[in-house]
């Protein structure tokens, strides 16, 4: 079985610019979650998609937004990329929004803002 | 509200001792618990998980919790280290009766470094 799968691995913007990171969740999971972990900062959440509605978000600036595709993957964009933009982004899937599920992690998108 | 406290930010063990990391919660409901690691560039694994039932939970590579009430804690132990066990450790709770705004809730993380 195919694993939380991330992409780009690596992505190097400038100030200004704006990024997109694409995740896509285990087979027959719903719900997708978007974690930062800049460095020093730890994880913080920044938004949960389930069935294709954002259920949830995180205290982020509306800069970072995404969405949720019929196939359930995702992607999150953010704009007006600012330094301190410059994390790991980590994607994780979960078979529903609700109860105590496991969330699976993807490897992580490296977003570096120069 | 939820929160999570992982009590120390950095832990160095030796080669084939003990490992304890320590972690405290808080939660208006009954909590989920879990205990996550992370190796250097790599995504989170789950170790294990409290989900009300038994209180001491074993989970993969030789750790374990316990889930202890009355002191709102949740520490993480293995009886002997191995050199592979090096990564940061995140502890996580997560409150089964919230709907809507549901979510997880992540520790700072313990830095876990074995020495030879």
């Amino acid at each position: 079985e195919a694993g939380v799968t991330q992409s780009p691995t690596h992505l190097i913007k400038t100030r200004g610019q704006q990024a997109t990171l694409r995740c896509s969740p285990i087979s027959g999971h719903t719900s997708v979650y978007w974690y930062q972990q800049a460095l020093g900062l730890g994880l913080q959440f920044l938004l949960w998609y389930d069935e294709g509605e954002e259920r949830n978000r995180g205290n982020f600036p509306p800069r970072f937004s995404g969405r949720q595709f019929p196939n359930y993957s995702s992607e999150l964009n953010v704009n007006a990329l600012e330094l301190e933009d410059s994390a790991l982004y980590l994607c994780a899937s979960s078979p529903t929004g609700a109860g105590a599920n496991v969330l699976t992690f993807g490897a992580g998108s490296r977003l570096t803002v120069l | 509200a939820q929160s999570v406290t992982q009590l120390d930010s950095h832990v160095s063990v030796s080669e084939g001792t003990p490992v304890l990391l320590r972690c405290n919660y808080s939660s208006s409901y009954s909590p989920s618990l879990f205990w996550y690691v992370q190796h250097p560039n790599k995504g989170l694994q789950l170790l294990l998980k409290y989900t009300s039932a038994a209180t001491l939970v074993k989970g993969i590579n030789g750790f374990e919790a316990e889930f202890k009430k009355s002191e709102t804690s949740f520490h993480l132990t293995k009886p002997s280290a191995h050199m592979s066990d090096a990564a940061e450790y995140f502890c996580v709770v997560s409150d089964v009766r919230t709907s809507g705004t549901y979510k997880y809730i992540f520790g700072t993380g313990t830095r876990l470094k074995v020495l030879a």
